[in-house]
């Protein structure tokens, strides 16, 4: 079975501040796994993801994200905030070794840069 | 760019109304998906197909069931609309089964049911 967390339902940052956005999965097998964004009244926009190689991944719009094994987390960052980042952002996850090639989504975490 | 369109972006209809919610995607993408959004639950899968004519139950499929007749067009169908099913609902695709891939996501219908 797969599962995702993202134990912060909501997140604050000054702008200009780095941000962190937790996710840590649970799976048999090795994961593939996801971030992606959906601003208000649109639908989900893809980040990023890791599927093997580097455990920093590097994505849209200046974000990036760590995947560590030990831990089972992949958390997003982004050096320096801006406001425009204030979206909901949504960490997947899919057992490579698993029957069902759907990922699992987390419950999404609300990210809200302060001016 | 891969474009996912769906057919409305906010409708209302009243229980017991049948209610179909169109998606066409126009990247010749195997897979296509229906998932609901509701604050504090995340996306859940209602169904997917990862062929014409082909499907499969998600998490909540009851109340719901699902049309591919051609490859770029995936319908949602509410057989009897009940106040419950409000919600935002969201239509994806991605290329292949691999389990790599991105999904593409539309806009979302925000549905309300009176």
């Amino acid at each position: 079975a797969q599962s995702v967390a993202q134990p912060e339902d909501q997140v604050n940052v000054a702008e200009g501040n780095p941000l962190t956005v937790k996710c840590t999965y649970s799976v048999s097998g090795n994961p593939y796994l996801f971030w992606y964004v959906q601003y208000p009244n649109r639908g989900l926009q893809f980040l990023l993801k890791y599927i093997t190689g580097d455990n920093l991944v590097k994505g849209s719009y200046g974000f990036e994200a760590e995947f560590n094994k030990s831990q089972t987390s992949f958390h997003l960052k982004k050096p320096s905030a801006l406001v425009s980042d204030s979206a909901l952002y949504f960490c997947a996850v899919r057992d490579m070794s698993g029957g069902s090639y759907i990922p699992t989504f987390g419950r999404g975490t609300s990210l809200i840069v302060h001016p | 760019d891969v474009k996912v369109t769906q057919s409305s972006r906010y409708l209302v209809k009243r229980t017991g109304e049948k209610v179909f919610l169109e998606c066409v995607q126009d990247m010749d993408h195997e897979n296509m998906f229906w998932y609901r959004q509701d604050p504090g639950l995340g996306l859940r899968l209602i169904y997917f197909s990862y062929d014409v004519k082909m499907k499969e139950k998600g998490d909540i499929p009851e109340g719901y069931s699902v049309s591919r007749e051609k490859k770029e067009r995936f319908s949602l169908i509410l057989e009897s609309a009940s106040t419950n099913q409000t919600s935002m609902y969201l239509c994806a695709s991605s290329l292949s089964g691999g389990g790599t891939d991105t999904q593409y996501f539309g806009p979302g219908t925000r549905l309300t049911v009176l």
